[in-house]
């Protein structure tokens, strides 16, 4: 029973470089959620996809960001042109059954993190 | 609206006691307060959640205290130990977090 899987672990990228982090959800799960965590500091939600759909992408930049979950194969975290203010830890958790502000919530669960440091 | 307030920062708990963590929200809309433990290097793990509908949910030494007309929940931590030291955040409705509390236990 694999957990939700992300790698790189680490990655580094030199300013303006493409960054691309990668997030396997649980098996059966096909709601997947990015977040990014500074140091010090709490998550700050992305992203929200299902299979093939983006549901909510309220928290994600309007440039250089952007997210899939194809069909087929991981969950893509896309940053063009990275800057120094990209680095940190993004972590992306998946769920069996997803939810608007209003609803039924099911138990998410957190992969182990992607830590992205732009030189 | 979009937020969650949490506190204190940081605290530090001789072992045995019982640490508390308090959060606040502003809006009424969120329908599902988790919290979660994460360790340096590791992803988060929800420890317990509580729906606004109930007032308290324990799951072993781990309780959550809710108060809706306050708009403000709490968690508290039976006889700590220290392996409990850790961050401990709130959310709502799992888009919104709190900063983060970092708690040591005390051996």
């Amino acid at each position: 029973n694999a957990g939700v899987m992300q790698n790189p672990r680490h990655l580094v990228r030199r300013r303006g470089q493409e960054a691309r982090l990668r997030c396997s959800p649980m098996k059966g799960h096909s709601h997947v959620y990015w977040y990014r965590q500074l140091p010090e500091e709490g998550l700050k939600f992305m992203v929200y996809l299902q299979k093939e759909n983006i549901i909510d992408e309220s928290g994600m930049p309007k440039e250089r960001f952007s997210a899939e979950f194809p069909k087929e194969g991981p969950s893509i975290l896309r940053i063009q042109q990275v800057v120094r203010g990209d680095s940190a830890a993004y972590f992306c958790a998946s769920s069996l059954i997803g939810t608007g502000t209003s609803g039924l919530s099911y138990e998410q669960y957190f992969g182990p993190g992607t830590r992205l440091t732009v030189t | 609206q979009q937020q969650v307030k949490q506190s204190p920062q940081s605290l530090i708990v001789q072992k045995g006691g019982i640490p508390i963590i308090n959060c606040a929200y502003e809006n009424t809309a969120f329908d599902y307060f988790p919290w979660y433990q994460q360790f340096p290097g590791k992803g988060p793990a929800l420890l317990i959640a509580i729906r606004p509908d109930v007032s308290e949910k324990k799951e072993g030494r781990f309780t959550i205290s809710f108060n809706k007309s306050a708009k403000q929940f709490s968690l508290h931590i039976m006889d700590s130990q220290p392996g409990d030291s850790a961050t401990y955040f709130c959310a709502a409705n799992r888009i919104i977090f709190g900063k983060g509390t970092r708690l040591h236990i005390l051996p």
